[in-house]
């Protein structure tokens, strides 16, 4: 079975720009994660959607945002962009969400210049 | 605040050399302690979910063990192909949201 897919896989980007990244989950899982992944703070939750409502939520600022769509894909977007955005950005889909193992995509790595 | 702390954040291994990875955690409310593995430039993928203290979870050179402040991850006669980075990961509840807290990783090398 196909796993998560996360699209583009590289992206560089000016700052003050936006940008949408895409993240299509395991067929039939419902819930999708986002997290953070750079060198000096590890991997941080951005925000969980289940079912097209988002249900959890990490201590980002308003820029990041995200919404998903009735087949459980997932758009993250990121607006008026900082150097320290610059990351790997990784997908986590799930059955259930709560307390069922989440598997990952290969992330999107973010250049913001 | 609820942490994760992993040790060692590094660790060279020669083949067929056992040893284990440590994860302790401080959290108000323990739901899943999970286990990933991490290759350069790849998403984690999964390895284990533990939830009690004295459960015990293993595949094929690996074992993951739970007590109740900390989680170990034996390596039993690594192969240079176990070399990575492991994660370890609590599931919590934070004002009322439920997230994974992510511990830095331990990023092992196992030489020929």
């Amino acid at each position: 079975k196909a796993g998560v897919t996360q699209t583009p896989r590289y992206l560089i980007k000016t700052r003050g720009q936006q940008v949408t990244l895409s993240c299509s989950p395991i067929s039939g899982h419902r819930s999708v994660s986002w997290y953070q992944q750079t060198p000096g703070q590890g991997l941080q939750f951005l925000f969980e959607y289940f079912s097209e409502t988002q249900r959890n939520k990490g201590n980002f600022p308003g820029r990041f945002s995200g919404r998903q769509f009735s087949n459980s894909r997932s758009e993250m977007n990121v607006s008026t962009l900082e150097l320290g955005d610059s990351a790997l950005y990784l997908c986590a889909s799930s059955s259930t969400g709560a307390n069922t193992e989440a598997f990952f995509g290969q992330g999107t790595r973010l250049t913001v210049v | 605040e609820d942490q994760v702390t992993q040790s060692p954040e590094a660790l060279r291994l020669q083949e067929g050399e056992s040893s284990s990875l440590n994860c302790s955690y401080t959290v108000s409310g323990l739901r899943g302690l999970f286990w990933y593995r991490q290759d350069p430039g790849k998403g984690p993928e999964f390895l284990f979910t533990l939830y009690s203290a004295g459960e015990e979870k293993e595949k094929e050179r690996l074992k993951a063990t739970l007590t109740k402040k900390e989680s170990f991850l034996h390596i039993t006669a690594p192969k240079p192909e176990d070399s990575a980075t492991y994660l370890c990961a609590v599931r919590v509840t934070q004002g009322g949201s439920e997230k994974l807290v992510f511990g830095k990783g331990t990023k092992l090398t196992v030489n020929p």
